[in-house]
């Protein structure tokens, strides 16, 4: 088996503040992707990369960065952390644009903008 | 576009009693997947069970669903409610559209009672 960890568990930023958020995965997994969980809201997608060097936008890229240098990382920022926002980020990965295969998901990254 | 609906945020059941988190959907493509991933207090979301075969049960760790296109609907069920089914549960779409995104409920959250 493997594992996706992301550092750090938690994160404490101050208004308009850049911050960035990292996963590491070693189940050799093509696809990775950035979740953004809200109660009530589900988990919203932020940013995916279906390879090294690859980038596309979910539904919630707005506000957000991506980087995938490397097969095993993929990290996200936050331009610009909004005031009182609290939000869990998960990242996750699967072996790659297969319909049926499962996602595999870290721990998350709890952010609070003070 | 392709989406899912969780009408319950939160569900409460005494322990014992039968379990039934309701999931309906929306897809053009007939070879969608549905899966329900599940999330515990400080553990990764994971997954439940999926399916995409019309009409047959699945069944995992004491849960089953039933995929029924006709209604769109992917129900998931449990005999006996137990404590530790106290979790945050998300139904989830997959089709060849989406190229194995998965598109997420708002998640219902169940909350067992002795």
């Amino acid at each position: 088996g493997g594992i996706i960890t992301q550092t750090p568990k938690f994160l404490i930023g101050q208004e308009g503040q850049k911050l960035t958020l990292k996963c590491q995965q070693n189940f050799n997994h093509d696809t990775m992707y950035w979740y953004r969980q809200d109660s009530g809201k589900g988990l919203r997608l932020i940013y995916y990369s279906i390879t090294e060097n690859d980038l596309q936008k979910g539904d919630l890229s707005e506000g957000y960065d991506a980087s995938r240098e490397k097969k095993s990382s993929f990290s996200l920022t936050v331009t610009s952390a909004q005031k009182n926002e609290m939000a869990v980020f998960l990242c996750a990965s699967s072996i790659g644009r297969v319909t049926n295969t499962e996602v595999f998901f870290g721990k998350g990254t709890r952010l609070t903008v003070v | 576009g392709d989406s899912v609906t969780q009408k319950e945020g939160l569900v409460t059941l005494t322990e014992g009693l039968p379990v039934m988190l309701n999931c309906t959907y929306q897809t053009i493509y007939s070879n969608a997947f549905l899966f329900w991933y599940v999330h515990y207090l400080n553990e990764s979301p994971r997954l439940l069970l999926k399916s995409s075969t019309d009409n047959k049960r699945t069944e995992h760790q004491g849960f089953h669903a039933t995929l029924h296109k006709s209604s769109s609907s992917f129900h998931l069920q449990k005999s006996s409610a137990q404590l530790s089914d106290s979790a945050l549960y998300y139904c989830a779409l997959s089709d060849h559209y989406n190229q194995g995104k998965l598109i997420f409920g708002q998640g219902t959250k169940l909350s067992i009672k002795p």
